[in-house]
């Protein structure tokens, strides 16, 4: 089956620590996306990647880095340095202008 | 700034009933439009999008969305709401230069009692 698979679903964090999220796509798409949620919020961009070896911030990079190594792969690092870490991360992938979305990851800093 | 409103954070409805989303833009040209839906833990799935031609589109799950130029909206709408149809709605549009960057509304939850 095609799609976006994210891992793992639930994460806890100590502060301090650095933690990274993983975000897998087998649609052949050239573009990847990371997004934060908090609730009562819209979706807000972290960083985006047009295609392999280059990616960009978004509105809110601030504590967190990427990779885009293959093109399948996008994986999301939240530092020590993100303030407020909580919340959940949504991985997608896309295509022209559509994006298409993974299940989600859960982090919550203990 | 361009920017996308969702006037309702909060709808119940009744099922069968009638439902209404309501959307709104501010960007100077007409954008790409989307609407998402996401079920509680989950991620996002695309409900239906406009890009041109017939204001009127037909999406998933029964739900349709008309754009209205002249209001600067994209209302989402159901003529009859299942129990399954509860989850929070999000209005998205792209902005066009460079990469194809999505500006979300704060999302409307949807309630529906039996």
């Amino acid at each position: 089956d095609g799609g976006i698979t994210q891992s793992p679903k639930y994460l806890f964090r100590k502060e301090g620590q650095n933690v990274t999220l993983s975000c897998e796509q087998n649609l052949n798409h050239d573009a990847m996306y990371w997004y934060r949620q908090d609730p009562g919020q819209g979706l807000r961009l972290i960083y985006y990647s047009q295609i392999v070896n280059d990616f960009q911030k978004g509105d809110i990079a601030e504590g967190y880095s990427v990779s885009r190594e293959k093109k399948e792969s996008f994986p999301l690092t939240v530092t020590s340095a993100q303030k407020n870490p909580t919340a959940f991360y949504l991985c997608a992938s896309g295509t022209g202008s559509e994006q298409f979305f993974g299940p989600g990851t859960r982090l919550t800093v203990l | 700034a361009q920017s996308v409103t969702q006037p309702d954070i909060h709808i119940t409805v009744s099922e069968g009933a009638s439902l209404e989303l309501r959307c709104n833009y501010s960007y100077g040209a007409t954008p790409y439009l989307f609407w998402y839906v996401q079920s509680p833990g989950q991620g996002l799935q695309l409900l239906l999008k406009y890009f041109s031609g017939d204001t009127l589109v037909q999406g998933i799950k029964g739900f349709e969305a008309e754009f209205k130029r002249s209001q600067s909206s994209f209302n989402l709408r159901k003529p009859s709401v299942h129990w399954s149809d509860a989850a929070e709605y999000f209005c998205a549009v792209v902005l066009s230069g460079g990469y194809n960057k999505l500006i979300f509304g704060a999302g409307t939850r949807l309630a529906v009692h039996p």
